[in-house]
């Protein structure tokens, strides 16, 4: 089936570690992008891809990492640096990144530091 | 810098009854809209999209959304609700410049009672 895959679906982290996210897709997408989740903000845009080897910040990019090697995969990085990891984080794609475009989410992470 | 805005944070509503959901958002050029929900324990899922021509946009599950461009609003209607349409539900704006991301509202969590 065609889709996004996040893995894992639930993390735990304790302080001081740097953990990695991974989101997979198979829908031939240029862009991929990593949103955060937080009750009563909304989804909040980390960073975000529009090509391979190529990535941009989003709104709240500070303590988080992104590489994008391969067009199906753009992992995240939560490094200690981030001060308030706990969140449920959501990857997307989309065909591309102008108008008439329509991004497709994963299941989510939900990263829960101890 | 753009910004999008829902109105109300939490609504509570009995089954049949008429639903409408606010959303406004601050960039003047050329946009895409959207509405996505989330129901309990599932991934975020496109309800319906505007991108050009009729402003009364249809989705799913009997869903329906009207772009005014002179209010800068893209607001959420449905009318009658039922008990399974009880979820959190959130605007999101794209643009052709600057920043090519979706751009998401706080989000609204309707709760709808039998």
């Amino acid at each position: 089936d065609g889709g996004i895959t996040q893995s894992p679906k639930y993390l735990f982290r304790k302080e001081g570690q740097n953990v990695t996210l991974s989101c997979e897709q198979n829908l031939n997408h240029d862009a991929m992008y990593w949103y955060r989740q937080d009750p009563g903000q909304g989804l909040r845009l980390i960073y975000y891809s529009q090509i391979v080897n190529d990535f941009q910040k989003g709104d709240i990019a500070e303590g988080y990492s992104v590489s994008r090697e391969k067009k199906e995969s753009f992992p995240l990085t939560v490094t200690s640096a981030q001060k308030n990891p706990t969140a449920f984080y959501l990857c997307a794609s989309s065909t591309g990144t102008g108008l008439n475009t329509e991004a497709f989410f994963g299941q989510g992470t939900r990263l829960t530091v101890v | 810098a753009q910004s999008v805005s829902q109105h109300n944070h939490h609504v509570i509503l009995s089954e049949a009854a008429s639903l409408e959901l606010g959303c406004n958002y601050s960039y003047g050029g050329t946009v895409n809209l959207f509405w996505y929900v989330q129901y309990p324990g599932q991934h975020l899922q496109l309800l319906l999209k505007y991108f050009s021509g009729d402003p009364l946009v249809k989705g799913i599950k009997g869903f329906e959304a009207e772009f005014i461009k002179s209010k800068f609003s893209f607001n959420l209607r449905k009318p009658s609700v039922q008990w399974s349409d009880t979820a959190e539900y959130f605007c999101a704006v794209n643009r052709n410049t600057g920043r090519r991301a979706l751009t998401f509202g706080s989000g609204t969590r309707l709760q709808v009672q039998p």
